[in-house]
């Protein structure tokens, strides 16, 4: 089974800060999801990665396969930011994601 | 793009009533579903695997006569909650993609309460 530790669990910053949120599994996989849940329980998924690094607006979100670690950046953080930010693990084939316990993210103005 | 489905968003029913949950792919085919519960400040956990004219495949742990999968068509599979009881009360959510390794799409998600 794959373990996912997550890094911060939660995360407080200002308006502007430039976020870094942390993702490390123990197996190999095909893919890793980046996904953010809204207190309405919405999910969103952000990226999936299976090497390198991808952009998307503000957000960025990088892979080392060897490693065996992610990150999940946020640059100029906004308050509109704010929401559970969620690692998950796809192994191959049609399986399910492993989850993270996610990252509790509060950009205050 | 790709839109997923999830109805009811939120249910509200005694303990001992059935509860069905609605999953549909709007603008592809899904022939596999997948079914997620998250309790409170918990983190998602899979619940099952559903498989598109065959039977869904349950994570250890998951009654699978009490939550009955059906995935009858490309773009429709439900959950029904059977004799819901009040530690039944989740947050379920559906997920889906066009293929292994595709991006995935997420329902908005059902809260059920059982009272």
């Amino acid at each position: 089974k794959n373990e996912v530790e997550q890094s911060p669990q939660n995360l407080t910053a200002q308006e502007g800060e430039f976020i870094t949120i942390n993702c490390s599994y123990s197996v190999g996989i095909s893919a890793l999801h980046w996904l953010q849940q809204h207190p309405g329980g919405g999910i969103v998924s952000l990226f999936m990665l299976s090497s390198g690094k991808k952009k998307h607006g503000r957000l960025i979100a990088t892979i080392n396969i060897q490693e065996k670690h992610s990150s999940l950046h946020i640059t100029a953080s906004h308050p509109r930011d704010s929401a559970v930010y969620i690692c998950a693990l796809a192994g191959g084939g049609a399986d399910g994601l492993t989850f993270g316990k996610g990252t509790h993210l509060i950009i205050q103005p | 793009g790709a839109v997923v489905s999830q109805h009811p968003s939120w249910v509200i029913c005694k303990s001992g009533t059935s509860v069905k949950i609605e999953c549909r792919s709007l603008d592809f085919q899904a022939t596999t579903m997948f079914w997620y519960r998250q309790f409170p400040k918990q983190s998602l956990m899979l619940m099952a695997t559903s498989n598109e004219g065959s039977k869904a495949t349950y994570e250890q742990g998951v009654e699978k006569d009490k939550f009955l999968i059906n995935h009858a068509s490309l773009t429709l599979s439900t959950l029904t909650v059977t004799s819901a009881h009040p530690e039944d009360s989740s947050f379920y959510i559906c997920s889906a993609s066009r293929g292994a390794n595709e991006k995935l799409f997420f329902g908005s998600g059902t809260q059920l309460s059982v009272l």
